[in-house]
């Protein structure tokens, strides 16, 4: 399987600031990876879709203008939480896909944003 | 995707065989079952998957039936780090690579 790395794993930020977390593919090339954010006591709910060199694919419901994603090489995708609310506070984990043929995914180890 | 019932929670002792089933009536015939697992505070672990021949590896054992319209993961000797909340989920490949929706999961308890 594939090892991926968030960074930060615990973020606090002030209502309306902006904050950026990274998703890493430490042993393979990820030409997709994705990015879910989970709620207390809920499942995971896919966010978008980010692919190399091209723009993110978002989820419905989901602004794009608020949940930035720039996934400029095939080894790091970055997600911006811009002018953070308190309703933003979540668990935001990013996956990258598999290589095999069915597209198994492997997921980060999750980064927990607390908007005050 | 197919839609997949689980049990919200079960209980297995340590050390025994802990099997969670899973229900994809309305699976179809490109569609694939995943097993993954998010133990509390944790990015979600892959585990197993398989299309209609039963799998193994070293975390586990899936059983399709033969209609694949369910499935049962089996962890063969549970220990108290196998307590998580555990995931089938049923997609096709047919779309390529396309997100994973999660529904609510089993949570498996190992009793001491």
């Amino acid at each position: 399987g594939a090892v991926v790395s968030q960074h930060p794993s615990r973020v606090i930020c002030k209502s309306g600031t902006s904050v950026k977390i990274e998703c890493r593919s430490l042993d393979f090339q990820a030409t997709t990876m994705f990015w879910y954010r989970q709620f207390p006591k809920k499942s995971l709910m896919l966010m978008a879709t980010s692919n190399e060199g091209s723009k993110a694919t978002y989820e419905q419901g989901v602004e794009k203008d608020k949940f930035l994603i720039n996934h400029a090489s095939l080894t790091l995708s970055t997600l911006t939480v811009t002018s953070a609310h308190p309703e933003d506070s979540s668990f935001y984990i990013c996956s990258v896909m598999g290589q095999g043929i069915s597209y198994e995914q492997y997921f980060g180890p999750g980064t927990r944003l607390t908007v005050t | 995707d197919a839609k997949t019932t689980q049990p919200p929670s079960m209980d297995c002792a340590e050390g025994r065989a802990a099997n969670l089933p899973c229900n994809h009536s309305t699976i179809s015939g490109n569609e694939y079952v995943y097993w993954y697992r998010q133990i509390h505070s944790q990015g979600p672990q892959y585990i197993i998957h398989g299309l209609k021949n039963n799998e193994t590896n070293e975390m586990a054992s899936l059983i399709i039936t033969e209609d694949r319209k369910s499935s049962t993961l089996i962890l063969p000797h549970a220990t108290l780090r196998d307590t998580a909340v555990y995931y089938c989920i049923v997609r096709g490949t047919g779309g390529g690579a396309d997100g994973l929706t999660f529904g609510k999961g089993t949570h498996l308890i190992i009793q001491p």
